[in-house]
């Protein structure tokens, strides 16, 4: 499964506290994505990075951080999560623009 | 941006017949079609893709269409079985632009009745 893994796998927090989803991978490819999943809207990109340090908003990036310290790493972060925030979030790894997309296992987050 | 619109959203099939899903998409740059497989409670999975510069392409029991002039692409599975029971998502994206630009349709969920 392109060796990618998330962590953790399954969370649920309150409203309002921070909470930080990992990706990790190892095969070494430069662009690495995250997206959420929700019932109705199928899959949304919420950042992406194109290298260590380089990272970029999508189309659902409101109330998200990222940061990309090494190639293998790249974390999610929710500042102050909310409600809205309940949803499934996967995390992907592209080795170049040419499109294919090889997703993680996903991460369930209820925010209460 | 882009836009993909898919169909239906649902589509219950007998075992063994053929099913048909169909999108279409609005920016005529975009040259790059893939298909994902998610199984309940599963990552999406690839399982076809097509480049623009051909019209069709086959991989056993699977293959899909794309019509560029009337921008829409379609995922054919042929003598369907109870492991073909999933969701299934197009997507969309132009190849050589940013990174970022894979736009995915809804989603059809797929049901195999035995």
């Amino acid at each position: 499964d392109a060796g990618i893994t998330q962590s953790p796998r399954h969370k649920v927090t309150e409203t309002g506290t921070p909470v930080t989803l990992r990706c990790h991978q190892t095969e070494n490819h430069r662009y690495m994505y995250w997206y959420r999943q929700d019932p109705g809207h199928g899959l949304r990109l919420i950042h992406y990075s194109y290298g260590v340090k380089d990272t970029d908003k999508g189309e659902v990036s409101d109330g998200y951080s990222v940061s990309r310290s090494k190639t293998e790493d790249f974390l999610l972060t929710l500042e102050s999560a909310t409600s809205s925030q309940t949803s499934v979030y996967f995390c992907a790894i592209s080795s170049g623009t040419s499109g294919s997309r090889y997703f993680g296992p996903g991460t369930r987050l209820l925010v209460l | 941006g882009e836009n993909v619109e898919q169909h239906p959203s649902t589509l219950s099939v007998q075992e063994g017949d053929s099913a048909v899903i169909k999108c279409t998409y609005s920016d005529s740059a975009s040259n790059y079609f893939p298909w994902y497989k998610q199984e309940l409670g599963k990552r999406p999975q690839l399982i076809i893709d097509i480049r623009s510069n051909v019209g069709e392409k086959k991989d056993q029991r699977i293959a899909v269409t794309l019509n560029k002039t009337a921008k829409h692409f379609s995922l054919h599975i042929t003598e369907t079985q109870p492991e073909d029971s999933a969701v299934y998502f197009c997507a969309a994206m132009y190849s050589g632009g940013g990174a970022d630009g894979l736009t995915f349709g809804k989603g059809t969920h797929l049901i195999i009745q035995p």
